[in-house]
């Protein structure tokens, strides 16, 4: 597709409720990532993959999160058992190592717990 | 660990007054600088990146910035802002030469008057 597309949009869980959240790259980027921002910060490094492979981890930042991207296309990222504090913005990007390493970004799914 | 500063979080500016934001990193190797602007209700986009080369770096819009290795600082300038330059402006840094995670400042936010 012409960027990266993320769904849904806006998610409203239950506190104690999962989520799966969508991210489908730029076509032939081999590197993706997920950020978590919260209201009033910059996003902050979650997971990347380079293409099906999860080089990095670091930033999930409990064991409830866990991301995949089984087929090094489509991501999802998981939630279980979300708490209030899980409420940010969800933003996915990708790249590719010929395009300079820029990063595109989607426009995000909105998580309020409540 | 990468860091990054922006020392403006709210900055208020007359349509056609000159704007620098500043941003400030902390790394110990060579680095990539980014400018992201988010525009209300949009995903984050590229406005300017600094690999290597001329310090001084053209971006979109009109905007740019300079890279000043020996004051780790990275400050983004516009001579002469519009109002649809309202918007949030974050810098960011990586490491050079690799498909690697971005770092985020906190962000400023731009709100220009007519």
């Amino acid at each position: 597709g012409a960027g990266v597309s993320q769904s849904p949009r806006y998610k409203v869980a239950k506190r104690g409720q999962d989520v799966a959240l969508r991210c489908d790259p730029i076509s032939g980027h081999v590197s993706l990532f997920w950020y978590q921002q919260a209201l009033g910060q910059g996003p902050e490094f979650l997971t990347y993959f380079q293409n099906e492979a999860q080089l990095d981890k670091s930033g999930l930042p409990s064991d409830r999160f866990f991301a995949e991207r089984p087929e090094g296309s489509v991501s999802t990222l998981k939630i279980q058992r979300t708490q209030q504090e899980d409420s940010a913005v969800y933003l996915c990007a990708s790249s590719s190592p010929a395009g300079g390493t820029e990063a595109f970004f989607g426009q995000g799914t909105r998580l309020t717990v409540v | 660990a990468q860091s990054v500063s922006q020392h403006n979080h709210h900055v208020i500016l007359s349509e056609a007054a000159s704007l620098e934001l500043g941003c400030n990193y902390s790394y110990g190797g060579t680095v990539n600088l980014f400018w992201y602007v988010q525009y209300p209700g949009q995903h984050l986009q590229l406005l300017l990146k600094y690999f290597s080369g001329d310090p001084l770096v053209k971006g979109i819009k009109g905007f740019e910035a300079e890279f000043i290795k020996s004051k780790f600082s990275f400050n983004l300038r516009k001579p002469s802002v519009q109002w649809s330059d309202t918007a949030e402006y974050f810098c960011a840094v990586k490491s050079a030469g690799t498909a690697s995670k971005l770092t985020f400042g906190t962000g400023t936010r731009l709100q220009v008057t007519l």
